[in-house]
């Protein structure tokens, strides 16, 4: 099983800020690497898949690079709504899917 | 519009069995694999089951093989999970989600409509 570790586990930033976050998996993924978002009692959202393509209507501060084992989501310009905890999800060797345990972004 | 609706959690007792449903609607059901994904109280998540969309192929993580299984009613518009044997690690509000693409032999594994969840909480 893949293992998926994020990092930082809380990252805690102004609006108009930019959040970097990082996902490293335990062997090679390709760039079979998503994220995804979730906001306090709701579902998760697809933001980013195949490291690096956007999500059908996810605004274009939203960005992700990598490949291999160390991936990385970049925020620019922090919008009061994209407070919220973020997870990498890998499905290059499945099953199972895996996910990361998730980094929380919150309002400094 | 895609929306998922699960429905069939509740408080059991361990041991104990409990069938979850998804009802789909807004898509053509039939085209799409549907997942199952959980999300322990204040935990991550955690990828569950899949199902492809003609029902043919069937995945599980290791920890519910051989005591949960996914089906699916296309001409009903539904989904199920039916969980046997539950235990304490079961707790979760478990969510319904629609595989990316229409049509594929193997499910793309990724997740883009999701519905709200319902929560299962087994307990003695």
């Amino acid at each position: 099983e893949i293992v998926l570790t994020q990092s930082p586990a809380t990252l805690s930033l102004s609006p108009g800020e930019t959040a970097t976050l990082s996902c490293r998996a335990s062997q090679s993924v390709g760039i079979f690497l998503a994220w995804y978002q979730q906001k306090p009692g709701r579902a998760p959202r697809l933001l980013i898949y195949d490291a690096s393509k956007r999500a059908t209507g996810i605004p274009a501060r939203f960005s992700g690079s990598g490949s291999g084992t160390d991936f990385t989501l970049t925020i620019s310009s922090l919008e009061p709504e994209d407070f919220a905890v973020y997870y990498c999800q890998q499905r290059s060797n499945w099953p199972p899917v895996t996910f990361g345990g998730g980094t929380k972004v919150e309002i400094k | 519009q895609v929306q998922l609706v699960e429905s069939g959690g509740g408080v059991v007792q361990p041991g104990t069995s409990l069938r979850l449903s998804c009802a789909a609607s807004g898509f053509t059901l039939s085209n799409y694999g549907i997942h199952w994904v959980r999300q322990a109280p204040g935990k991550g998540l955690e990828w569950v089951s899949v199902i492809s969309y003609s029902g043919i192929n069937e995945f599980y993580t290791d920890s519910v093989k051989g005591r949960f299984t996914i089906s699916r009613d296309n001409s009903r518009n539904m989904v199920y999970l039916q969980m046997n044997s539950l235990t304490v690690e079961d707790t979760a509000t478990y969510y319904c989600a629609k595989d990316l693409q229409q049509l594929v032999p193997r499910p793309t594994l990724l997740l883009d409509h999701w519905g709200q969840g319902t929560l299962v909480t087994v307990s003695s």
